[in-house]
């Protein structure tokens, strides 16, 4: 079956940087989209960046653009969120969701929790 | 960038009620409208796509209807485990994909 583990979240001081893994298996992940959302904590969900299938094409939130980069390793079916210049207001649990019709998510991981703290 | 309102904020009914969660966009999104589910501590739950098919997995007490920018999640008769976050979200005008707010159903 379809699985998503995420990892790579912390405690991280303001400004450092940080990155997110997803290491994917149960289906073929050089055929689906990948995104990254996220949650504050006890707020609701934000999208924050996809990537399509092949790794060509990403676009992200106007909040992380700039800062966040999203890639993937389809040989080692691992997605991978850059997060630098990290501020406070990043705080949250990452999750990383596949892709089901252009556009919303059918499976997802547990979460890696990122807190950004001097 | 498309705006969902999710109404009510909270929801208090009792185990075998049925449920009525709203979703209102703020502007036409066709049928591009799923549905999630959050237990705490938990990942979000595909329930609904395209506004009113059924994810893989997923019991016919829940329906989704709706288009353009009026969309209803229905639970027709809350089992116990129903008790949780519901969030809509649109993939018709995107970047950016966008979230309601969320409807908490709680035990009355």
């Amino acid at each position: 079956q379809v699985h998503l583990v995420e990892s790579g979240g912390g405690v991280v001081q303001p400004g450092r940087s940080l990155r997110l893994s997803c290491a994917a298996s149960g289906f073929t992940f050089s055929g689906n989209g990948m995104h990254w959302v996220r949650q504050a904590p006890g707020k609701g969900l934000e999208w924050v960046a996809v990537i399509s299938y092949d790794g060509d094409n990403q676009y992200y939130a106007d909040s992380v653009k700039g800062r966040f980069t999203i890639s993937r390793d389809n040989s080692e079916n691992t997605l991978y969120l850059d997060i630098n210049s990290l501020r406070t207001e990043d705080t949250a649990m990452y999750f990383c969701a596949r892709d089901l019709k252009n556009g919303d998510f059918d499976y997802w991981g547990q979460g890696t929790l990122v807190t950004v703290s001097s | 960038e498309v705006v969902l309102t999710q109404s009510p904020a909270t929801l208090s009914l009792s185990p075998g009620d049925r449920a009525t969660l709203s979703c209102r966009a703020s502007q036409n999104i066709n049928n591009y409208l799923a549905w999630y589910q959050q237990k705490p501590g938990q990942a979000p739950r595909l329930l609904i796509y395209d506004a009113s098919n059924r994810a893989t997995g997923i019991p016919p007490r829940f329906s989704g209807s709706g288009f353009g920018t009026d969309f209803t999640l229905t639970i027709s008769g809350l089992e116990p485990e129903d008790f949780a976050v519901y969030y809509c979200q649109q993939r018709s005008n995107w970047p950016p994909l966008t979230f309601g707010g969320g409807t908490k159903v709680d035990i009355k």
